[in-house]
């Protein structure tokens, strides 16, 4: 049990054009998701924490218009990088919360920006 | 807010030596204590837990302390493996809907 998916894997984008990627918990409701973001050898940087039904809560220094969050159902968070710029080439992760605070992860997505 | 500070951030042992990794908290809300492995690539997958109302938790070769009046906790893997390479993040936060902060990682490498 625990599983949480991230689509896609890797994506290549270019400068300026935005990149959608999904989050979803398979064998059970996350009424939290978390989305990270980490820079080779170094470590997870919390952006938001997505809520169902309600808008994400962003960290200090995270752009909301820049990645917007959309937690539309139980089992599904949303991250889009828009306008995406070289420097935010980077492994997004996202985390869903289990029970009395367990945190699995999605396997990452890599993205490129050229 | 919460900060998690983990040392050390390298660590080279011989196969079947201790690994011993430590981290502090700042605070004292926080009751949750997971530890995870990253793999170079992959995602963290959560190898053990603690929770503030227990000060030893053990599965198999991998231990965690938590001392709560120091606000510090460790991770102890005994017989080390080369398998047992890999990046170590310890974190904290509590259970209820605040994330967890990562500590800055330990890089381990078991050299057999």
């Amino acid at each position: 049990g625990a599983v949480v998916s991230q689509h896609p894997s890797w994506v290549i984008c270019k400068s300026g054009t935005s990149v959608k990627i999904e989050c979803r918990s398979l064998d059970f409701q996350a009424t939290t998701m978390f989305w990270y973001r980490q820079f080779p050898k170094q470590s997870l940087m919390l952006m938001a924490t997505s809520n169902e039904g309600s808008k994400a809560t962003y960290e200090q220094g995270v752009e909301k218009d820049k990645f917007l969050i959309n937690h539309a159902s139980l089992t599904l968070s949303t991250l889009t990088v828009t306008s995406a710029h070289p420097e935010d080439s980077s492994f997004y992760i996202c985390s869903a919360r289990v029970g009395a605070g367990e945190q699995y992860f999605g396997p990452g997505t890599r993205l490129t920006v050229t | 807010g919460e900060n998690v500070e983990q040392h050390p951030s390298t660590l080279s042992v011989q196969e079947g030596d201790s690994a011993v990794i430590k981290c502090t908290y700042s605070d004292s809300a926080s009751n949750y204590f997971p530890w995870y492995k990253q793999e170079l690539g992959k995602r963290p997958q959560l190898i053990i837990d603690i929770r503030s109302n227990v000060g030893e938790k053990k599965d198999q070769r991998i231990a965690v302390t938590l001392n709560k009046t120091a606000k510090h906790f460790s991770l102890h893997i005994t017989e080390t493996q080369p398998e047992d390479s890999a990046v170590y993040f310890c974190a904290g936060g509590d259970t209820g809907r605040r994330a967890l902060t990562f500590g800055s990682g330990t890089r381990l490498q078991v050299q057999p």
